[in-house]
């Protein structure tokens, strides 16, 4: 089966850099994903690695290890608007679903 | 282009009651999703839809619920009867094609069902 662990809680400043990691266990790996959530609202998507290395996307960017079964999310110029629980996803053996972890809620402070 | 819409946002029943969740999803959309989140656990998987057709139910936590998805389009997700632990936030995703293999989901804000 899949599963996913990540930090429950990450605490930070504006303006500052933040790392969220993500280690998995999964029999068949596509790549693997990141969602935020805002309280009330949709998760959605904010990339996808499927090969090792970093990509960036503005702010964000996600990295990815295969050979460590791990990942982890960097936002950078931290804002409040960033505040938002962060999940990280892997697809499940057959690839036709995403099977996501806990969340990490990120709490960003002036 | 609309999003992923659900209703109820909001359902507050009594256990043993009824509840049916309505998703539309984002149109062309042929994989559809359901999801639950109970307050600070995973985003847990219920089931995909391929069309019309349930790819795979695995999630689904018992008999007591049942996903339709009519003529490959609009999908609803009941719950009978419910109880206190089906309590949470049920989410519908889509994707198109094999999109479900790049990680992307659109989804929807959610139904927030409370039993009590």
């Amino acid at each position: 089966g899949q599963s996913l662990e990540q930090p429950s809680e990450v605490t930070a400043v504006e303006g500052a850099i933040v790392q969220i990691n993500c280690t998995y266990q999964t029999s068949g790996f596509y790549g693997l994903s990141w969602y935020q959530q805002h309280d009330g609202g949709a998760p959605t998507f904010l990339s996808y690695n499927a090969l090792d290395g970093l990509e960036e996307t503005g702010r964000f960017s996600s990295f990815l290890s295969r050979s460590d079964s791990y990942g982890y999310l960097l936002l950078q110029e931290l804002q409040m608007k960033d505040s938002a629980s962060y999940f990280c996803a892997v697809a499940n053996q057959a690839g036709t679903a995403l099977i996501f972890g806990k969340g990490t809620t990120l709490s960003v402070s002036s | 282009e609309a999003g992923v819409t659900q209703f109820p946002s909001h359902s507050v029943i009594e256990k043993g009651q009824t509840v049916t969740l309505r998703c539309d999803p984002i149109s062309g959309h042929d994989n559809l999703y359901w999801y639950r989140r109970v307050m600070g656990k995973e985003i847990k998987f219920l089931l995909h839809f391929v069309k019309e057709s349930k790819q795979d139910e695995s999630g689904m936590p018992n008999n007591r619920f049942l996903a339709e998805r009519t003529g490959g389009t609009y999908s609803t997700l009941k719950v009978q009867p419910a109880e206190l632990e089906d309590s949470g936030v049920y989410f519908c995703a889509s994707s198109q094609g094999h999109r479900q293999n790049t990680g992307e989901l659109f989804f929807g804000e959610g139904s927030r069902l409370t039993v009590l």
